[in-house]
Formats: structure tokens, sequence, C-alpha cells
């Protein structure tokens, strides 16, 4: 059975920083690109950035919104993934979903996803 | 960046109702097209990718169809358990960008 759990997730003042944690099992993560998606209170999904797999040498793609402060990680022997986040904003006060991505007939999409982490950036 | 809309924002229907969801893109990205449930308070839940392929274990009263620039989420007839927020998201080009969503409750 696939499972991704998030955690990590807190209150955190403007301008400080937090690494968010997905440990994933039921599948082999190195073979598996992995997305993050956002929602903010009462707002809709917005996705936040991509980890490819191994074999595409562990590339990364972000959202204009983070990038430059948020970086996605990995360590596939821990069957593990990161989203480690700095100079936070209040902006960024939202539940946090790590999702594994699959091939979605040529191009990937998520298909299974966490139960979230939810991150408050306020002073 | 390509944005995704979504009509209509909200919609009220009853067990039974067949139901349709639009979903535009403001370019054309072929078929490469998701569709997500998510109820209150719960983790968004995969449905349909490449348009029109449902996900492992989705009901058949789920049907996606479209290309290009327009698309729609269908669901023949509508169970309980239907009632919820439903997203498209483009995945042809990053951003991966969602619409905005369609909540489907109880009239």
């Amino acid at each position: 059975e696939v499972q991704l759990v998030e955690s990590g997730g807190g209150l955190v003042q403007p301008g400080g920083s937090l690494r968010l944690s997905c440990a994933v099992s039921g599948f082999t993560l190195s073979d598996r690109y992995m997305d993050w998606v956002r929602q903010a209170p009462g707002k809709g999904l917005e996705w936040v950035g991509r980890t490819r797999n191994k074999a595409d040498s562990y590339t990364t793609e972000y959202a204009a919104s983070v990038k430059g402060r948020f970086t996605i990680s990995r360590d596939d022997s821990k069957n593990s993934l990161f989203l480690q986040m700095n100079g936070l904003k209040s902006e960024d006060t939202a539940m946090y979903y790590c999702a594994r991505v699959i091939n979605c007939g040529g191009r990937s999409c998520p298909d299974s996803w966490g139960q979230g982490t939810l991150v408050t950036v306020s002073s | 960046d390509i944005q995704m809309t979504q009509s209509p924002s909200s919609l009220s229907a009853s067990v039974g109702d067949r139901v349709t969801i639009t979903c535009r893109a403001s370019q054309g990205i072929s078929n490469y097209l998701a569709w997500f449930q998510q109820k209150p308070g719960k983790a968004p839940k995969s449905l349909i990718y490449a348009a029109s392929s449902l996900q492992s274990g989705v009901p058949s009263h789920f049907s996606g169809s479209g290309s290009g620039t327009a698309f729609t989420l269908t669901i023949s007839s509508l169970q309980p358990e239907d009632f919820a927020t439903y997203y498209c998201q483009q995945y042809h080009s990053y951003p991966h960008s969602f619409g905005p969503g369609t909540k489907v409750d109880i009239k």
C-alpha cells in the first residue's frame, strides 16, 4: 500500500525557516518524481514544486512564488522527501501536501497524496 | 504561465443528477489535464489523468473529456460520497497550475 506521511509543520515567525518531511512507503522512492502542493486556509490548491528521480538527476522545478526561498530535496535511502522553507512570509501559511508522481500519458502527474502538514507563519 | 479556469465555481445538485464541470486552459495543453476531488479537511484524491483516463480504483460514474484548451469532468449519477470540491490541473508545462475549484454541494 502506498503511504505518504508529512511532518514538520508548525508555527514560525515571518522570516523564519522550517523543514518539512514526507516519509513514503509502499513504493521505491528513487524511481519516482515527487511534488509538493500547498493549500492556504479556505483557498484552492497551489503547486509548489517537483523533484525528479535519480534517473533524471534529481533536478527540480519551483513555482515563482517560492523560487529562491524553498528547496526540495530527498534521501531515497531513507524513503524521505523534504521541503526546506526559508524566508517565510505570512502568505506561505498553508497545509502542505507531498504527492507521488506517475506517468500520466506521456508526462507526469500526482496519483497519491499524503494527509498534509500545517505551516502557520505569524508573529 | 498557463492559467486555468473552472466553471461553475459552485453548484447544487441532488443524488442521481448528472453533473458537468468545465475547465479551460489559457493556452493549448494537449490532453495533459488531471482532475482531483477534495473533501473538507482531507487530502486531494486523484480521479482522472490525460483528460479522460481514470486513476486506479476510481468509480466508472466519473468521466473526463477534452483536449487543447477545453475540458469537462462528468459525474453521470451523483452519489452521496461525491459531494466535494473538484480541481483540474494542467501538467503540460511548469508551473503545473490548478484551477480554482468547483464545489459540489447538496441541493
